[in-house]
């Protein structure tokens, strides 16, 4: 079946760190994968998607790129600011059965 | 451009009694989605439907939980009776194009946090 594991958190960061937030996914056919962002107080909202393998997403400064042959779709950003402190989930959407996966999230907390 | 409304924001009850939940999405948007996300996890897809018509609700508790669109618009989401593993927070999402499937962004209002007691 489709799944999606996420690193688990808090991860937490100093100001201008580099970061990645590993995510890892199972799939039985060709998934869409995304990041989607909860800043505090807020409702998710879509960070960046990728469609097909070798796809690479960016938005913010935020970047994963699609990679079949490891099957996973890690977020980077080169240098965190306190504003990115939030909750961020790795998800797959299915074509074939129509489902959409969410992993189980990962709290990032950026210091000053 | 207004985003997906949801009320009410907190609702809390006893095990054993209902409970409704509703979704105004993005005007135009075609899908609607339900979501539950318990605490500490990642949402779970309960039900989508595009326009009036349910694509998806095979993770559904079809004993307890029902979901309607009517008119293509509104959505309506109740819990008869409710269970203690009912608590969680339940989101509602729309998208715009439905040829683009689940590859199309999905827009979240700020969800319901249900407490049964």
């Amino acid at each position: 079946g489709n799944s999606v594991t996420q690193m688990e958190g808090p991860v937490t960061l100093s100001e201008e760190a580099f970061l990645t937030i590993n995510c890892t996914y199972t799939a039985t056919g060709y998934p869409s994968l995304f990041w989607y962002v909860q800043y505090p107080g807020e409702g998710l909202q879509l960070l960046l998607k990728a469609t097909k393998a070798d796809d690479k997403g960016s938005n913010k400064g935020f970047e994963a790129t699609y990679r079949k042959e490891t099957t996973s779709f890690h977020l980077e950003k080169g240098s965190v600011q306190v504003s990115d402190s939030a909750v961020y989930f790795c998800a797959l959407s299915d074509p074939n059965f129509n489902k959409f996966y969410f992993g189980s999230g990962t709290k990032l907390n950026v210091k000053p | 451009e207004a985003g997906v409304a949801q009320s009410p924001r907190y609702k809390i009850i006893e095990k054993r009694q209902s409970v409704a939940f509703w979704c105004n999405p993005i005007s135009g948007h075609a899908t609607l989605y339900w979501y539950q996300q318990i605490l500490g996890q990642g949402p779970k897809l309960l039900i989508q439907f595009q326009n009036n018509g349910v694509v998806d609700d095979s993770q559904l508790p079809k004993d307890r939980f029902s979901a309607e669109r009517l008119k293509g618009v509104d959505s309506t989401l109740k819990i008869q009776p409710a269970k203690l593993e009912d608590s969680a927070v339940y989101l509602c999402a729309s998208s715009l194009d439905p040829l683009a499937g689940l590859t199309d962004t999905q827009y979240f209002g700020p969800g319901t946090r249900l407490t049964v007691l």
